[in-house]
């Protein structure tokens, strides 16, 4: 079915560990999206992307990486996770001219111990 | 980006009409009025935008007075599937082509009781 999907739905990892959360959407969006969600502070813009190749800082970048070789994937990686980046991780996908509209995954509930 | 401010949490029993207003004193003459909804372990989903005056779909209305300052989204005869976090964004996500950035904030919890 078409969408946009998450993987893994949940992971715990120790501190120090590499992490990497996969996105993978159907409807060839230009613009993708990482998003982080913790209790008091809503939704914060980790990371997005234009395109293949083009990425730009959000919010709270620091401590992830991203790349996006092809259009329909966007992994986000941890490099040395820590304990501050527990959290749920949404992905989400838009494309100019499509209505204003940002699509959502199911998200990733990560677990830093 | 204008910054947003709306109730932390709402309660409402069922078949009643729930208003939730955001404020938004700073919004450009350019920004769009969006709304989302986010259910328990699920991704935000868009339900209504507008600009300026009333907006209404199959999921809600949106009113919008004529300063723009602040919106308030109708969800007409609630029901415990309405139980949801449902956020206020303001700006142009799309503006000049490229993407400029809007804010999700912390939202408002809707709580409906049977």
């Amino acid at each position: 079915d078409a969408g946009i999907t998450q993987s893994p739905r949940y992971k715990i990892t120790e501190t120090g560990r590499q992490v990497t959360l996969m996105c993978h959407q159907t409807w060839s969006h230009s613009y993708m999206f990482w998003y982080r969600q913790d209790l008091g502070h809503g939704l914060r813009l980790i990371y997005y992307s234009a395109a293949a190749d083009i990425t730009d800082k959000g919010e709270v970048p620091d401590g992830y990486v991203v790349s996006r070789s092809k259009t329909e994937n966007f992994p986000l990686t941890l490099e040395s996770a820590t304990r501050s980046q527990t959290s749920v991780y949404f992905c989400a996908s838009s494309e100019p001219g499509q209505g204003p509209e940002q699509y959502f995954g199911p998200g990733t509930r990560l677990t830093v111990t | 980006l204008a910054k947003t401010t709306q109730p932390i949490s709402m309660d409402s029993y069922e078949g009643q009409e729930v208003n939730i207003t955001c404020s938004h004193n700073n919004i450009a003459t350019n920004d769009y009025i969006t709304w989302y909804q986010q259910f328990p372990s699920q991704g935000p989903r868009f339900i209504i935008q507008g600009y300026k005056t009333k907006v209404t779909n199959e999921v809600a209305s949106l009113f919008i007075p004529a300063d723009r300052k602040s919106s308030t989204l109708s969800l007409p005869r609630v029901s415990l599937s309405d139980t949801a976090v449902y956020y206020c964004l303001v700006g142009d996500m799309w503006n000049s082509g490229g993407y400029q950035k809007v804010t999700f904030g912390i939202g408002t919890k809707l709580q409906v009781i049977p």
